[in-house]
């Protein structure tokens, strides 16, 4: 099955800076990739998605990129506020598959 | 639309005991799902349908049965729990041909 692996599992950001955060998949037949943000004690709610027919996708101050020989998609939020402070998880989906696989999750804090 | 509801929000079991995890969605989604979440370790999926009638096992399905009688309901049931069935449990939805995933509020539950 699919295997997703994100980075780094914490990062601590001064608010007004960037993050980012990485994610490899395993199979190069999957073809979508979204992300969920996870606020303390909240649901995971999806915040952004791409398809592998798709490079780049931005809305507003996130945006994913897909590098799709490499196997690999990146979230990447620009200043950012401390309201961005969250667990974010990226996940990757087979086309045959309704299932989603998850990565184990990325702590971010944005300082003030 | 109530959207994924999930019952109970926390529960203490004492070990061997058995219960039901209940979820619901009022969105008419063929694609229902639970996941367990741990620190850590990302969502990882226990068991899954794709319809009425039809399931089939997850990542982690051992320890845990379900049915999917109708379109709305997706219980889950711990059959005799254990302390390693701590975690909390997220039930979610997705129309039919789209890949979102929709969470529920999320069941915390504490094996002793």
């Amino acid at each position: 099955g699919e295997n997703v692996e994100q980075h780094p599992s914490t990062l601590s950001v001064q608010e007004g800076d960037s993050a980012v955060i990485k994610c490899t998949y395993s199979d190069s037949a999957s073809n979508y990739f979204p992300w969920y943000k996870q606020e303390l004690g909240k649901r995971p709610q999806l915040i952004i998605d791409i398809r592998s027919n798709v490079g780049e996708k931005k809305d507003q101050r996130i945006a994913v990129t897909l590098n799709k020989t490499a196997k690999h998609f990146s979230l990447h939020i620009t200043e950012t506020q401390p309201e961005d402070s969250a667990v974010y998880f990226c996940a990757a989906r087979h086309p045959n598959d309704y299932k989603l696989s998850f990565g184990a999750g990325t702590t971010v804090t944005v300082r003030a | 639309n109530a959207g994924v509801t999930q019952t109970p929000k926390f529960q203490v079991l004492k070990t061997g005991q058995s219960m039901t995890l209940q979820c619901a969605q009022d969105m008419n989604h063929e694609y229902m799902s639970w996941y367990r979440q741990d620190p850590g370790m990302g969502l990882r999926l226990i068991h899954y349908s794709v319809g009425a009638g039809i399931t089939d096992q997850g990542e982690v399905p051992n320890g845990y049965n379900v049915s999917r009688s109708t379109t709305e309901d997706f219980p889950l049931r711990l059959l005799s729990a254990a302390p390693s069935q701590t975690s909390v449990y997220f039930c979610a939805s997705s129309p039919p041909l789209l890949e979102t995933q929709y969470f529920g509020p999320g069941t915390r539950l504490l094996v002793l």
